[in-house]
């Protein structure tokens, strides 16, 4: 079975805080993506990445980086925390017509 | 002109009632079209893809897509309580562009 699992289900953190929200994919896929989930905006793109070492912005990459180190393994950076960064943060891995998504992080800047 | 256009809803029917949930979408150079379907705090699970035009079943689950309108489409035959939830298309270019456009999603609630 397909697995995508994400570090954590529920993350609190104050303004100006580094971020880092790990994501683990156990189906060998190439891709990898970052996504954030916020009412009335619906999913939006942050990074891609398609290869270890490799990555693409989104369509919101601004005042996030992201790392892959690992093929199984992505990791989305908030450098410094700001509350417009409260939402749902979902990781997905796949191929461009079958992406799997992890349960998401509910994080939340104050 | 946004790229996917997905009524928000929400929709609310029967028990056994047939649903319609559409989007419409902007760039006819889209090929890869999806529909996820997504229950209250957890991630999206993709139900059913179709490449280019046409219809794909699964179940009481049909996805149609009509290019030359830019419209796509999921009936669920047959609804069940257990089929409440948001449903999300999404569209891909496909090739190597692996970026997939989400429409907002419709909340769909099925009555016992």
């Amino acid at each position: 079975d397909v697995k995508v699992t994400q570090s954590s289900r529920y993350l609190v953190k104050r303004t100006g805080e580094k971020v880092f929200l790990e994501c683990v994919q156990d189906m060998d896929h190439e891709n990898m993506f970052w996504y954030r989930q916020d009412p009335g905006l619906g999913l939006r793109l942050i990074y891609f990445s398609y290869d270890v070492k490799m990555k693409e912005k989104g369509d919101i990459p601004e005042g996030y980086s992201v790392s892959r180190e690992k093929k199984e393994r992505f990791s989305l950076i908030l450098e410094s925390a700001s509350t417009n960064q409260t939402s749902m943060y979902l990781c997905a891995s796949g191929t461009v017509y079958e992406q799997y998504f992890g349960p998401g992080t509910r994080l939340t800047v104050t | 002109q946004k790229e996917v256009e997905q009524d928000p809803g929400p929709l609310s029917v029967p028990e056994g009632a047939i649903v319609s949930l559409n989007c419409t979408y902007s760039n006819s150079a889209f090929q890869y079209f999806m529909w996820y379907r997504q229950y209250s705090r957890k991630g999206p699970e993709l139900l059913m893809y179709t490449y280019s035009s046409g219809n794909k079943e699964d179940g009481r689950f049909t996805a149609q897509v009509d290019k030359s309108s830019k419209y796509i489409s999921l009936f669920i035959r047959d609804s069940q309580p257990s089929d409440s939830a948001t449903y999300l298309c999404a569209i891909s270019g496909g090739g190597s562009n692996y970026k997939l456009t989400f429409g907002k999603g419709t909340l769909l609630t099925v009555n016992p």
